[in-house]
Parts: C-alpha cells; structure tokens; sequence
C-alpha cells in the first residue's frame, strides 16, 4: 500500500515556509524523499532511518516518527529552485525496496 | 557521479510488439529497480533485482518480466505490449542508501 502525502499541491512565495507529510499504514525501517522536476527524474534528498540516523541534502530538513509511521520534510526559506513534485518512499520490509507516495506539488513564485 | 542510463527516451510500440527497455548502470550498484510513472499515481514499483541473475515481483509485474545477465545492465520486457502499458518508465539504481534514477523512457503503445 502507497504512504499518503499530504497536501497535494502548495503554492509558495518566495522566503516562505513549507512542511511535507508522509504517512504509512505500516511499520516503516526508513523514509526516503526526492524532488522531480518537470521532465527530469526524480532526485534523491534525504533518508531517514529508524533509530534517528539521516543522510542527505543538508539544505533540507525532516523528521520521522517511528510511533507514528510517519515522516515531514521542511522547506525553510523557499526559493524557486524548490519548485517540483515531492516524492516520499518507505521502505517496510527487508532490504531496500522503496513504495513511493503520489507526490505534493510544490510551485514557489515570486 | 552515479549513472543509469536508460537506452531510449521516447518509443512508440504497437500493440502485440515485444519491446525491451535497457537500463545501464556505471557504479556497481547491487540494487537495481523498474518504476512506471503516471500522473497521479505516483511511481509504482514493477520489479527489482538485488544481485545477478536474481529478480522479484514488485507491485505491478502483470504483463512485464525482467533480465538482469550482468550487474550492470537491467532489462525490462513486455511481453505483448498494451496500451494500457503506455508510460514513462524508470529505472534505478542504489547500493544502500538513495537511488539514482535514469531520464526515462516515455513509451506510447499505439
């Protein structure tokens, strides 16, 4: 089953704030996020793993709730360059299977 | 830098056609992945492989199978293509941690 993103799409000015949710019906061993730009693959930002351990872009900042099955990815000071849809992927098993959420659509402006 | 390079970006296939996509990888990457991606559904997981010769059943293998003969290379094939097939397609791959994906491949089954 798909984690839920939430909201779907946002619109931003520039310097605003943003927060990405992601939430899991199941267990999860770890969060991964990525931002795709239009017509471009997706890019890997961050991991967050269980026991508190994250490894990534080190602009971007996130959370994981393990209690919670859930993760949120902060967006401080947005600039256009954030724009894009925001992916986030758990993994819930064994090894490094990632299912991905349905993206929230992020467009900054000025 | 990782690359995968996935061998086409556009493909139009006629229904009933076998078509193989390729996928290259530079890095040595154990992990290797097939996504498709459609709007609003987010990217959907078709196979993955964790090592030569090795293959798994993702979330959506109906009417796909996979080959992966050397590390570096993972093949996707549709066996009869439908149109229900037409997608972009994305390849990654990871040893541990974050995936790098391909450009993709927009196939159109016509």
């Amino acid at each position: 089953q798909q984690p839920v993103q939430s909201p779907q799409a946002v619109i931003l000015r520039e310097g605003e704030d943003a927060v990405i949710n992601c939430s899991s019906s199941k267990a999860l061993y770890s969060v991964h996020w990525y931002r795709q730009k239009h017509g471009e693959a997706p890019v890997f930002l961050m991991i967050l793993l269980k026991g508190g351990e994250q490894k990534g872009h080190e602009k971007i900042s996130a959370s994981f709730n393990e209690k919670k099955q859930q993760s949120s990815l902060y967006l401080t000071a947005s600039q256009l360059s954030y724009s894009g849809t925001y992916f986030c992927g758990t993994v819930t098993g064994g090894g490094n299977k990632l299912t991905f959420g349905t993206g929230t659509q992020l467009k900054v402006e000025l | 830098d990782v690359k995968v390079t996935q061998s086409s970006r556009y493909l139009v296939k006629r229904t009933g056609e076998k078509v193989f996509l390729e996928c290259v990888q530079d890095m040595d990457h154990e992990n290797m992945f097939w996504y498709r991606q459609d709007p609003g559904l987010g990217l959907r997981l078709i196979y993955f492989s964790y090592d030569v010769k090795m293959k798994e059943k993702g979330d959506i293998p109906e009417g796909y199978s996979v080959s992966r003969e050397k590390k570096e290379r993972f093949s996707l094939i549709l066996e009869s293509a439908s149109t229900n097939q037409t997608s972009m397609y994305l390849c990654a791959s990871s040893r541990t941690d974050g995936y790098t994906f391909g450009s993709g491949t927009r196939l159109t089954v016509v």
